[in-house]
């Protein structure tokens, strides 16, 4: 079995400012890592996955996230947020081997403050 | 391709009807999931297929609900009869298993938003 655990239900950030978004995982074989962001009205789309190699990953609209195994944590970066990054964002966790079956947080709101 | 087409947008039924979502993935995607997104409790995979198989479908609430693939190009998520508390919107996504290797993402559609009075 596998769960992903968002804590921060919302996170409110002055715009320009930088933002973690935090996620933790557990699981009991080894999995890939992504997050999602949700627009209003929107469906999810992809920012970026961590499948193997560097554990720092590199998506889209600025983001990074670092996968740490030791803590199994896959946190969300971005140094300096912008108004239209205001959005629901997801992480989510998909086993290696087996059948694909992706497991996604409750989700973290960011709020970009003018 | 246009991604994933789902169908309606929005739907308003009356306690007891029967509800039918629709949902086309993208093409030559082997994997077709069914979410549900609420308030209370987030995005819950409801159920999901392979290659037009149902794989697991532990998160189906209840009876009521039913899914179907008849082919790769079409599933649909049915509830009978809807209740007040299946007001939420639907999504349906679709992803790609290369040579086995199940690590690509999934493309989810717009959804459906569905209220039940």
């Amino acid at each position: 079995a596998q769960s992903v655990t968002q804590l921060d239900s919302q996170v409110p950030v002055f715009e320009e400012a930088p933002v973690e978004l935090r996620c933790n995982y557990s699981s009991s074989v080894s999995v890939y890592l992504f997050w999602y962001v949700q627009y209003p009205n929107q469906g999810l789309q992809l920012l970026l996955k961590y499948l193997s190699g560097s554990t720092l990953v590199k998506g889209i609209n600025g983001f990074e996230a670092e996968f740490n195994k030791s803590q199994t944590s896959f946190h969300l970066r971005k140094p300096s947020v912008h108004i239209s990054d205001t959005a629901e964002y997801f992480c989510a966790v998909s086993q290696i081997k087996g059948y694909q079956k992706v497991t996604f947080g409750t989700g973290t709101k960011l709020q970009v403050i003018p | 391709d246009a991604g994933v087409i789902q169908s309606p947008r929005h739907e308003v039924t009356e306690m007891g009807q029967e509800v039918t979502l629709r949902c086309k993935p993208i093409s030559g995607h082997d994997y077709l999931f069914w979410y549900r997104q609420t308030m209370m409790r987030g995005l819950e995979l409801l159920i999901y297929f392979n290659n037009n198989v149902p794989i697991d479908d532990s998160g189906m609430p209840e009876d009521r609900f039913s899914a179907k693939m008849p082919n790769a190009s079409f599933s649909t998520l049915k509830i009978q009869p809807s209740e007040p508390r299946d007001s939420a919107v639907y999504f349906c996504a679709s992803s790609l298993a290369l040579g086995g290797i199940m690590n690509t993402e999934a493309f989810f559609g717009q959804g459906t938003r569905l209220t039940v009075v």
